[in-house]
């Protein structure tokens, strides 16, 4: 049972947008940054987002990020076959002093 | 080209012992944090421990504190986890990461591929 809740999965059509959705509580994305990774299998974790909404270098504006009080969204627009993957948010939990993660979300191009 | 290879995974029996290196290459590794996050098969990522640049400052998530040790040797550009005490809860796929600062933050911007860890008798 991961601290963070997402979606198992989502979908949607070439070209179309999802969004992925993180849940928490006021121990950690209330008060701390969420940051938004893509694992696609057999390959490195990559960072997409960090800081709630800023992109690092490489990655396309494709990808957005926002938070607003303990839940955080991952948007994904004009979908591409290469983004089918897996999706995990993460922050810091003051509570149990550590990084805690998303359970992960399943992103599937129809 | 940076990067960042686990090495050291493999099949132990409970309460066995493993090691884990992470060796980085590319960037200058003693100024940043690094950290190491396992996924067990068929779930999400778990924070399993980070450590300064310095090592001044080492941290565990609950579920290994007591059993896994981390360190880092600068001079190698390498990252260490040991594992001692190991249960079958603790199989997954461990990768380092690396931290965008020298303190330890929540964020990871460089991930290795993983190494394969499997506990079973």
């Amino acid at each position: 049972q991961s601290v963070l809740t997402q979606p198992p999965s989502v979908s949607a059509a070439p070209g179309q947008e999802v969004t992925v959705s993180c849940s928490g509580t006021s121990s950690n994305i209330g008060n701390n940054l969420v940051s938004w990774y893509q694992i696609v299998p057999g390959a490195a974790p990559k960072l997409l987002i960090y800081d709630n909404n800023k992109r690092p270098s490489g990655i396309p504006d494709r990808f957005s990020g926002s938070k607003s009080g303990t839940s955080a969204t991952l948007g994904i627009t004009g979908l591409q076959t290469g983004d089918e993957a897996d999706y995990y948010c993460g922050t810091w939990d003051s509570s149990l002093t550590g990084v805690v993660f998303g359970g992960g979300t399943k992103v599937t191009v129809l | 080209e940076v990067q960042l290879k686990e090495s050291g995974g493999g099949v132990v029996k409970p309460g066995g012992s493993l090691r884990l290196s992470c060796s980085a290459s590319s960037f200058t590794f003693e100024n940043y944090a690094m950290t190491w996050v396992r996924q067990a098969p068929g779930r999400g990522l778990e924070w399993v421990s980070s450590i300064s640049s310095n090592s001044r400052y080492i941290y565990y998530g609950e579920s290994v504190k007591g059993r896994f040790t981390t360190s880092r040797d600068n001079a190698k550009s390498s990252l260490f986890l040991q594992m001692n005490s190991l249960r079958v809860e603790d199989t997954a796929v461990y990768y380092c990461a690396k931290g965008p600062t020298k303190v330890i933050e929540d964020w990871f911007d460089l991930w290795g591929q993983g190494t394969l860890v499997t506990v079973s008798s």
